[in-house]
């Protein structure tokens, strides 16, 4: 176990309702990617928080945002949902700079369904 | 072009055999790469990872470099059913700020048979 925990870990919603997905980091850890997956692909860089503002963004819209809270916890909130949102949704948390910034530690994910 | 690029497979190897694992990537810029195993159902892991060019072994595990030819590659020792699993690729880029952010390939699924 990575020690990283997210909820829920199954949920079913319908398009254009809003969802929050939460995360809490690893001990020691500060900084918080985000990661969509869709079936049969890799992972897909959402966002990253360090030091409770974000710091990098993928190739994902505004309706998808997040916050990172000062125990490093975090929260993924998609609005507006699409039938394409729905994905395993992955936290990470890491050390932050350097190297060893990449030695990603994930969470058992959340997997949303979007109808 | 994907920025990384892997052979989806399936890629099939008899127990006790050597799996190999490949992977490209475009970018020239990266600086680190790592190779994540991820069982069906279940997040990914961290298995391996490498920044120097040439090999770096671990355990049964041996990932190797080569920056010129922007290639990664994997190879498992003495395959175990227990690897069957999907190996992801990723690479992160030298500089910025945003340390956490991976690019994966699309994953190679590995099966052992006995």
């Amino acid at each position: 176990e990575t020690g990283v925990t997210q909820s829920p870990t199954h949920l079913i919603k319908t398009r254009g309702q809003q969802v929050t997905l939460r995360c809490s980091s690893q001990s020691g850890h500060n900084t918080v990617s985000w990661y969509q997956q869709a079936l049969g692909q890799g992972p897909q860089f959402i966002f990253q928080y360090y030091r409770e503002e974000e710091n990098g963004r993928g190739n994902f819209p505004p309706r998808f945002s997040g916050l990172q809270f000062p125990n490093y916890s975090s929260e993924l909130n998609v609005n507006a949902l699409e039938l394409d949102d729905s994905a395993l949704y992955l936290c990470a948390s890491s050390f932050g700079q350097g190297k060893r910034a990449g030695e990603l530690f994930f969470g058992e994910g959340s997997r949303l369904t979007v109808l | 072009q994907k920025e990384v690029e892997q052979n989806s497979g399936p890629l099939s190897v008899p127990e006790g055999a050597i799996a190999s694992l490949n992977c490209t990537y475009s970018d020239r810029g990266s600086q680190s790469f790592f190779w994540y195993r991820q069982y069906s159902g279940k997040s990914p892991e961290l298995i391996m990872f490498i920044y120097s060019n040439g090999d770096k072994e671990d355990g049964r595990f041996t990932a190797q470099l080569n920056k010129a030819s922007q290639y990664v590659s994997l190879l498992i020792r003495d395959s175990q059913p227990s690897d069957s699993a999907t190996y992801l690729c990723a690479v992160r880029r030298a500089g910025g700020t945003s340390y956490g952010k991976l690019t994966f390939g699309q994953g190679t699924i590995l099966t052992v048979h006995p």
